[in-house]
């Protein structure tokens, strides 16, 4: 069965900081990746797309590491409005595509 | 932008009620997808289609059906309402490169 595994937190972090999150995949046919925002009871919006070679928009860098099937979040100065829920999401090209969702990591960040 | 929009934001029905939900979107997409979130469940697909007058089970369907007479309109029928059917619902379409762009969802409420 496709999984993708999150550590659901929450990480706690003061504005400012650094925080990282991690996700791991277990369909090694895997083939598109993405992160997602969930602002609470609001609709999943997409983040970033994540390239093998690694890519950063503005604040946010994401990476892909195939071979230990697993992708990355980095989040660099962290703003009261980037509390939500981050979920990993990951695309097989098996059978119908349909996209993989992790269960997210909520991150609060504090004043 | 894409813009995906749901019919209704709440919804309170009576168990054995037949629902309809309906999502358009507005960006040509072929994909579309209805799934559920419930907490600590995370996001589990319901049906999907790829095209016109096509639809494909996804990992819950039981209880469910869809309709795709239209290619910008996707929609999600319960035949008879039940309380554990209680849950926020999210339309989203999909792009050729696999970006999927979610409605604002609409969370029904069976009694």
């Amino acid at each position: 069965r496709k999984e993708v595994e999150q550590d659901p937190g929450p990480f706690n972090v003061p504005e400012g900081a650094t925080v990282a999150f991690n996700c791991t995949y277990s369909n090694s046919a895997s083939q598109s990746f993405f992160w997602y925002r969930q602002d609470c009871r609001k609709e999943p919006k997409l983040l970033m797309s994540v390239y093998s070679s690694g890519n950063e928009d503005g604040r946010f860098t994401a990476q892909l590491n195939r071979a230990s099937q697993y992708i990355s979040l980095l989040i660099r100065d962290s703003k009261l409005s980037d509390s939500a829920t981050y979920l990993c999401v990951v695309n097989s090209l098996e059978g119908y595509s349909t996209l993989t969702f992790g269960k997210g990591t909520m991150l609060l960040v504090s004043p | 932008d894409v813009k995906v929009t749901q019919s209704s934001r709440y919804l309170v029905k009576r168990t054995g009620e037949k629902v309809f939900l309906e999502c358009v979107q507005d960006m040509d997409h072929e994909n579309m997808f209805w799934y559920r979130q419930d907490p600590g469940l995370g996001l589990r697909l319901i049906y999907f289609s790829y095209d016109v007058k096509m639809k494909e089970k996804g990992d819950i369907p039981e209880g469910y059906s869809v309709s795709r007479e239209k290619k910008e309109r996707f929609s999600l029928i319960l035949e008879s309402a039940s309380t554990n059917q209680t849950s926020m619902y999210l339309c989203a379409s999909r792009s050729v490169s696999y970006e999927q762009y979610f409605g604002p969802g609409t969370r029904l409420t069976v009694t």
